[in-house]
């Protein structure tokens, strides 16, 4: 199975500030990868896909990039409602798997 | 509207099963395949398996192969994962997830069902 590693693993921001994560596939996923997050006792909600494509109705405030093994999210002028623990999904070959999440923090 | 509607929460004995539904907005698939995914505690996000209900094509994980079965029901738009011989370390949070099947992600999540497998 691909691991995917994320880091950090937890991230203390303030509204207004500008966060990147990282994810990282144990090998290459092209861009086949997707990034959403969750807030606690909630489903998740779909952020990214392709690597970099927004799913619709979500803020331009997000941003992906990568290929291969190595990717990113970049959050910029974080809102309130953007705390939340964020997580990568590559979806390359069966079986798909996840990173272990990156908890942002006000 | 919520596209995807689930079932609600279940408590199994061990060695029993468990079937959870997840019924789409307007009661139709369309063009999407519907997505299990869990989450338990200490293992994060494990994906199950995927139906596409038009063509009735199964993709599952190789870990859930022997006790996992997808269906789904094109008259009601619902889809349902059913795990059998359940123990507790199956105990988690269940989602199903839109997506438009092979080499794509999901776009819509149900809200889960928490299964809590205890004697």
């Amino acid at each position: 199975d691909i691991q995917m590693t994320q880091s950090p693993s937890s991230l203390s921001a303030s509204v207004g500030d500008s966060v990147t994560i990282t994810c990282r596939a144990s090998q290459g996923v092209s861009d086949y990868l997707a990034w959403f997050h969750q807030k606690p006792g909630k489903a998740p909600q779909s952020l990214i896909y392709a690597a970099s494509t927004l799913h619709s109705g979500v803020p331009s405030r997000f941003s992906g990039s990568g290929s291969g093994t190595e990717f990113t999210l970049t959050i910029i002028s974080l809102q309130p409602e953007d705390f939340a623990t964020y997580y990568c999904q590559h979806y390359y070959t069966y079986p798909y798997t996840f990173g272990q999440g990156t908890r942002l923090e006000i | 509207q919520v596209p995807l509607v689930q079932s609600g929460a279940e408590v199994k004995r061990p060695g029993s099963s468990v079937k959870v539904s997840c019924r789409t907005s307007g009661g139709t698939f369309g063009s999407y395949s519907i997505a299990w995914v869990r989450q338990v505690p200490g293992q994060g996000f494990e994906w199950m398996g995927r139906i596409n209900p038009i063509l009735d094509l199964v993709n599952d994980a190789p870990k859930f192969q022997r006790r996992v079965t997808l269906t789904a029901d094109e008259s009601s738009g619902t889809a349902y994962m059913e795990l059998r011989f359940v123990r507790p370390e199956d105990t988690g949070v269940y989602f199903c997830a839109r997506d438009r099947g092979v080499g794509s992600a999901p776009d819509s999540w149900g809200q889960g069902t928490l299964v809590t497998v205890s004697s």
